[in-house]
């Protein structure tokens, strides 16, 4: 199984300012023969079911705001938010679709400090 | 639109059985895989295992063998979910979500379900 570990556990970011998560796969999720790697990036707000922010490591999805972006290749990724806003509050997942079980990061907090 | 829409919160017994639905519509639904996460109280998301639905063969996470259950209706585009033998640590949010068949095509999990709520109580 492919092991999934983001850091840190949560953060608190000043309105305006960077957020930077990260995540490591035990194994690489990168495909050759593609060029892509199979990794995701979920915002999670309370009460409400996740929502897929970026795909394939750094493609934005339709609709999200480009403060939100990705970067990585093969086992070390990053989400970060730049100029984070209030509505950024949220849990944020990694996960990787590359094989199965298809595995997340633990989550991270990101609140405002 | 494309969506999935799940049943509502269920209160079961401790050893009764529960079965959530989740019905996809806007989409073919046979061009993707529907899967099961589940999140306990307080806690982060636990992949739980996918159906094909062109095969219907279902895959189950280690954690979610023997008294778990994937199922399709292909006629009304919708999946299910079973589990018997219920225990309090199964009290949880259940979500489903799709991710495409294709590999090459396979970004993540871009619909979810508003998830069903499952209480196990005494």
């Amino acid at each position: 199984d492919i092991v999934m570990t983001q850091s840190p556990d949560s953060l608190a970011v000043s309105l305006g300012e960077r957020a930077t998560i990260n995540c490591k796969s035990s194994q690489s999720v990168f495909h050759s023969s593609n060029n892509k790697n199979y990794l995701g990036w979920y915002q999670q707000k309370s009460g409400q079911p996740p929502k897929l922010l970026i795909s394939w490591a750094s493609t934005r999805e339709s609709g999200v705001p480009d403060r939100f972006s990705g970067s990585g290749s093969g086992t070390d990724f990053t989400l970060t938010i730049s100029n984070l806003q209030a509505e950024d509050v949220a849990f944020y997942y990694c996960q990787q679709f590359q094989s199965t079980p298809l595995t997340f990061g633990g989550g991270t907090r990101v609140e405002i400090k | 639109q494309v969506q999935l829409v799940q049943s509502g919160s269920e209160l079961k017994k401790p050893g009764a059985s529960v079965k959530v639905s989740c019905k996809a519509s806007g989409y073919i639904f046979t061009n993707y895989a529907l899967n099961w996460v589940r999140q306990a109280p307080g806690q982060g998301l636990e992949w739980m295992g996918w159906i094909n639905t062109n095969t219907g063969s279902p895959t189950y996470a280690q954690d979610f063998t023997g008294r778990f259950d994937f199922s399709l209706d292909t006629s009304v585009s919708t999946a299910y979910l079973q589990i018997s033998s219920l225990k309090a640590e199964d009290t949880a949010i259940y979500f489903c979500a799709r991710v495409s068949l294709w590999f090459g095509d396979r970004r993540g999990m871009d619909v979810w379900g508003q998830g069903t709520t499952v209480t196990v109580s005494s």
